[in-house]
């Protein structure tokens, strides 16, 4: 089975930094996804982090732990338009599997940006 | 390019009727995926194509939904005799064939069983 678990909603000040934390317990594990949803949209791939570290993607890093069972999203220079929700998704199938590349997505987090 | 499309973007039905709900993946994207969002809960994995194959069907919620994908394109998802528990947002993704780590989301149809 799947379990992954992630705060149901934060809130922060614009300009700010912001962690969003996201643990997981899955049978197995071929690489964390985070994924930005606003409302009413599509959800947009963020990063992918499949080795232990820290991926930076300008305004955007992301970090994994996979011996924790542990990653974050960290948001730099918080804009209002980074309100949406947050998805922490992992991957446990491998290739051709049947299931192939399908995600176990985590309830995601609400970010409100406040100015 | 175009991205994903999904239609209808909002089907309202009553209870008992059946629907269609349509996904254009990218053009030459090869695998297909379909997901289910509940209100409060995350995405929930439904069915996988790699071209017009499904090789389990394990993930969809009960008999009455059904998938089929034609001509490697063009997927649709039907579900039959309609639930209220089956309003949902209904959200279809592709990705290219070589191993690929991204998932391109369709907008999603949103169904509202009343």
């Amino acid at each position: 089975g799947q379990n992954i678990d992630q705060p149901t909603e934060m809130t922060a000040t614009e300009g700010a930094i912001v962690q969003i934390n996201c643990t997981y317990q899955t049978s197995g594990f071929n690489g964390l996804f985070w994924y930005q949803q606003h409302a009413g949209e599509a959800p947009t791939f963020l990063s992918y982090n499949v080795l232990d570290g820290l991926e930076e993607k300008g305004r955007f890093s992301s970090f994994l732990s996979r011996s924790k069972g542990y990653s974050y999203l960290l948001l730099k220079e918080l804009q209002m338009k980074d309100s949406a929700s947050y998805l922490c998704a992992v991957r446990d199938t491998a290739v051709n599997s049947n299931s192939g590349y399908a995600l176990n997505f985590g309830k995601g987090t609400s970010l409100l940006v406040t100015p | 390019g175009a991205g994903v499309s999904q239609s209808p973007s909002n089907k309202v039905t009553e209870k008992g009727k059946d629907v269609e709900l349509r996904c254009d993946p990218i053009s030459g994207h090869t695998a297909l995926y379909w997901y289910r969002q509940s209100l409060g809960q995350g995405l929930e994995f439904l069915i996988y194509f790699q071209g017009n194959s499904a090789p389990d069907k394990s993930g969809l919620p009960s008999d009455r939904f059904s998938a089929e994908r034609t001509g490697g394109s063009v997927s649709t998802l039907t579900i039959q005799r309609t639930q209220q528990e089956d309003s949902a947002v209904y959200l279809c993704a592709s990705s290219p064939q070589l191993p690929n780590n991204e998932q391109f989301f369709g907008p999603g149809t949103r169904l509202t069983v009343l």
